[in-house]
């Protein structure tokens, strides 16, 4: 079935970039979404990209669409200790229409090091 | 801004409880969903549903039921609470477009 595979774990130290990967299977997503979940909350939608675009920048955030290998990325910038969250990666359900039904991955939790 | 609420942030309940877990949501919008959240597995969808009394199942239905007598309101049914069901239960709601708009999630411990 449809399945989004993302790693468990990131570490980095402040300042540095990080890179969170995704993988999926569908490859009829129309939308492609990254969340983010901070300690004690639900998720928040922090960035999305179109399944036609191969990049999408957003300030310090930079998503990269790769549709033949079935491959999205996060690219946080300069990372600071308030982005340690759990990033999860979704796409739409094939068929889903407008009922706005994804499938999400496991989720990246991000440490982020003084 | 879009606010979705879900009555307890926290619950105790013992094995062969009936639990009922509520979400509310304030802009109007079409689509509910439930989900679990569990370490390792992400979110795995319970039920959704796309109107008032319309329902879907979703991955893992078993051992739940929900109701949506109003728009705004959706309802998610442990009929009888069993240790397995542990977990953090999420809340959603979508309007036309794909965006889900996330509860803070109510942590459920049955003991």
């Amino acid at each position: 079935g449809e399945d989004v595979e993302q790693s468990l774990f990131l570490s980095v130290r402040e300042g540095d970039s990080s890179v969170i990967n995704c993988t999926y299977t569908d490859s009829s997503s129309t939308y492609l979404y990254w969340y983010k979940q901070e300690p004690g909350a639900g998720l928040q939608l922090l960035t999305y990209i179109f399944s036609n675009m191969d990049m999408k920048q957003d300030q310090r955030l930079t998503v990269l669409l790769n549709k033949k290998d079935k491959h999205l990325s996060l690219r946080i910038a300069d990372t600071q200790t308030g982005d340690s969250a759990i990033y999860f990666c979704a796409v739409d359900r094939w068929g889903s229409g407008n009922t706005g039904k994804l499938i999400f991955g496991q989720g990246t939790t991000l440490q982020v090091k003084p | 801004d879009v606010k979705v609420t879900q009555s307890s942030r926290y619950l105790v309940k013992r094995t062969g409880e009936k639990v009922f877990l509520e979400c509310v949501q304030d802009m109007d919008h079409e689509n509910m969903f439930w989900y679990r959240q569990d370490p390792g597995l992400g979110l795995r969808l319970i039920y959704f549903s796309y109107d008032v009394k319309m329902k879907e199942k979703g991955d893992i239905p078993e051992g739940y039921s929900v109701s949506r007598e109003k728009k705004e309101r959706f309802s998610l049914i442990l009929e009888s609470a069993s240790t397995n069901q542990t977990s953090m239960y999420l809340c959603a709601s979508s309007g036309q477009g794909n965006e889900q708009y996330f509860g803070p999630g109510t942590r459920l411990t049955v003991t």
